[in-house]
């Protein structure tokens, strides 16, 4: 069974400073997603990481992919409030070929951004 | 280009009742999925439709929910007899057609079900 973890669950941080939140994985997958969420609302999609070193940068989020390590980054550079929200990572197996969008989550990172 | 649309948005039913809950994809998508979402926890994924096909229902509960994406109109995901355990948000997300796990997902605002 696919496993995705993300860590820290909770990041409190102040604004102008920078983190990382950590997404590990269990099985083999060269496509990993990250996704937003604000408190009540749906998911909004940040990045798609479809290959072994990708990496995307929107703003102030960068996100990486190191298939070999099964490990996704999103950093977060100078952070500002706007940035508080929960984040996920997502990730979809290979499946001999045959794999298609199902999607496993990680329990999302809480971020909260401190003047 | 409309989103993925759902509704209703929030649905309060007494222990008992049915269920039933619609997503309409975006245009040009015909692979819908289905998430659950608990409180204070990560989405959960139900199952994975195309036009009148179950692809794959392995997140479904074994009882009591069932889903179908019909050749027209909405998918609907059907919860029959709630429980106070099926009140989560459900998200249902769309994809084009094609290599569907290379393409973004892209969900709706989800809909909010409350069992008294």
């Amino acid at each position: 069974e696919l496993k995705v973890e993300q860590n820290p669950l909770f990041l409190s941080m102040q604004e102008g400073k920078n983190y990382t939140i950590y997404c590990n994985y269990s099985t083999t997958s060269d496509r990993l997603y990250w996704y937003r969420q604000d408190p009540g609302k749906s998911l909004e999609s940040l990045f798609v990481l479809l290959s072994n070193g990708a990496v995307k940068q929107e703003g102030r989020l960068m996100a990486s992919l190191d298939t070999k390590a099964r490990l996704s980054t999103l950093h977060i550079t100078a952070a500002v409030h706007d940035l508080s929200a929960t984040y996920f990572c997502a990730v979809v197996p290979n499946a001999g070929g045959t794999s298609y969008g199902k999607l496993t989550f990680g329990q999302g990172t809480i971020l909260t951004v401190h003047p | 280009n409309a989103g993925v649309m759902q509704n209703p948005r929030h649905l309060v039913r007494r222990r008992g009742q049915e269920a039933r809950l619609r997503c309409s994809p975006m245009k040009g998508h015909s692979h819908v999925y289905w998430y659950r979402q608990l409180p204070e926890e990560g989405l959960k994924f139900m199952v994975y439709l195309q036009k009148e096909n179950i692809i794959d229902e392995s997140g479904m509960p074994k009882e009591r929910f069932s889903a179908e994406f019909p050749k027209e109109g909405p998918s609907i995901l059907r919860i029959q007899q709630v429980v106070r355990g099926d009140s989560a948000a459900y998200f249902c997300a769309s994809s084009p057609p094609g290599l569907a796990g290379g393409d973004t997902q892209y969900f709706g605002p989800g809909t909010r079900l409350t069992v008294l």
